[in-house]
């Protein structure tokens, strides 16, 4: 049981690229979300999808666009890099409800925009 | 709007010794979960210990307890017999019943000296 599985862990951009930060998780799990967290903050959450073909953003959506085509994957897309998007990516999914309401982390993606 | 509220950015405590995280939230919800989420440096976000709204009883699991106080909206954690692998980012987070997104607070750095 691998959990939530985000690839890459480390991403170098430059100004102006775009990228793709993927997730796939194997828990049939309907809740997925993208968070960011900067050097010595808390987590804030970007955007996240209650089940396939569901989204809806969180609290700094800006720079970023997300699908959900399948329960497993949730991609985080960057278009245009800006240095502001420095930051480690978070993915988690989660059951929520009466009983559970638990999140699922993966290890995070750390990118670097120079 | 629902808040939680860390206000030790930052706390030290001696290998063997007991130390307490404190957390406060803001909500008018009643059916609601608290949760602590421990980040080591491998940035793996990792559930500590959850508590129900509805239960009176503080939770605890093994080393780690929670003082629960619904009146005065608390949620302190408590860490007994403190070990090195304990020393980590701590974080408080809250989620009300029909709610599909954890609120986090912006962490206590715990470093456990030998």
């Amino acid at each position: 049981n691998a959990g939530v599985t985000q690839t890459p862990k480390f991403r170098i951009l430059k100004i102006g690229q775009s990228m793709t930060l993927q997730c796939t998780q194997d828990m049939n799990h309907n809740y997925m979300y993208w968070y960011r967290q900067d050097p010595g903050m808390g987590l804030k959450l970007i955007y996240y999808s209650v089940g396939a073909g569901i989204t809806d953003k969180g609290e700094v959506p800006n720079g970023y666009n997300v699908s959900r085509s399948t329960t497993e994957d949730f991609p985080l897309r960057l278009e245009l890099a800006a240095p502001s998007q420095t930051s480690v990516y978070f993915c988690a999914s989660g059951v929520l409800g009466s009983g559970a309401n638990v999140l699922t982390f993966g290890a995070g993606s750390r990118l670097t925009v120079l | 709007a629902q808040t939680v509220t860390q206000s030790q950015p930052e706390m030290s405590v001696q290998e063997a010794e007991t130390v307490t995280l404190s957390c406060t939230y803001d909500t008018s919800e009643s059916n609601y979960y608290l949760f602590w989420y421990k980040q080591p440096p491998s940035r793996q976000m990792i559930l500590v210990i959850r508590q129900e709204a509805y239960k009176q009883q503080n939770a605890t699991e093994n080393r780690f307890s929670v003082n629960f106080q619904k009146a005065a909206k608390s949620f302190s954690l408590k860490i007994s017999d403190s070990q090195l692998g304990d020393t980590a980012m701590y974080f408080c987070a809250f989620i009300w019943g029909g709610s599909e997104k954890l609120v986090f607070g912006k962490g206590t750095k715990l470093t456990v000296n030998p």
